[in-house]
């Protein structure tokens, strides 16, 4: 594609629901990147895939979050038992090969948890 | 700590001003430094990358600066355009030793807004 896409653009739910927010890379990227922003605040980082496996989950706050990317391509975060203080906005972004090279971010699902 | 920290929070200047963002990091060991320009609601846009060796890079309006003994960056905007109301992310790429980049610290970035 073009560029990375995420959707939803927008998730509301309420607390203690489970959450699925997905990411388009660009195609032929093998590295695909989750972070977390919150308002006024630079991206977090969350977790980092190198084709299927997750190569670094070192940011997932906690066992509530977890990601997948099954075919190396598309992947999706999901986020169970959701609290407020996990909303905000979730940035994917996706590289050629690696860390090494220019990650180029999607706008983001601002999620919002009631 | 890896820390990269930046100045101002925010800054509103006049449409054909000019103005300079700061950042500070300490982060090792250092990979590269870049710039990303994120409009409300978008993903971060990478304007520029600066490795250890370079000490100046531009690209149109924007230029950015490294001192690597003192670990200060700049980003200085040149008549400055409605178009440039936006956050300035600094982000700071550790190394991994063997030659593979690490990890991205984020600053938390300066808000820019230029008035007509």
């Amino acid at each position: 594609g073009a560029g990375v896409s995420q959707t939803p653009s927008n998730k509301v739910t309420e607390k203690g629901k489970y959450v699925e927010l997905r990411c388009d890379p660009i195609s032929g990227h093998t590295a695909l990147y989750w972070y977390r922003q919150s308002l006024g605040q630079g991206p977090e980082f969350l977790i980092y895939f190198q084709g299927t496996g997750a190569a670094d989950d070192s940011g997932l706050p906690n066992d509530r979050f977890f990601a997948v990317r099954p075919e190396g391509s598309v992947s999706t975060l999901k986020i169970q038992r959701t609290e407020r203080g996990d909303s905000a906005v979730y940035l994917c972004a996706s590289s050629l090969l690696g860390r090494h090279n220019e990650q180029f971010f999607g706008p983001g699902t601002r999620l919002t948890v009631l | 700590k890896n820390q990269v920290e930046q100045s101002p929070q925010s800054l509103i200047i006049l449409e054909g001003k000019n103005c300079t963002l700061q950042c500070n990091y300490t982060v090792s060991p250092f990979s590269n430094l870049r710039w990303y320009k994120q409009d409300t609601g978008r993903g971060p846009v990478s304007l520029t990358i600066m490795t250890f060796s370079e000490n100046t890079k531009s690209n149109g309006r924007y230029t950015a600066t490294l001192d690597a003994d003192t670990k200060q960056s700049s980003l200085h905007i040149t008549a400055s355009q409605l178009s440039d109301s936006a956050s300035y992310i600094c982000v700071v790429t550790t190394e991994v030793y063997g030659g593979s980049q690490g990890n991205l610290i984020f600053g938390k970035g300066t808000k820019l807004s230029v008035k007509p």
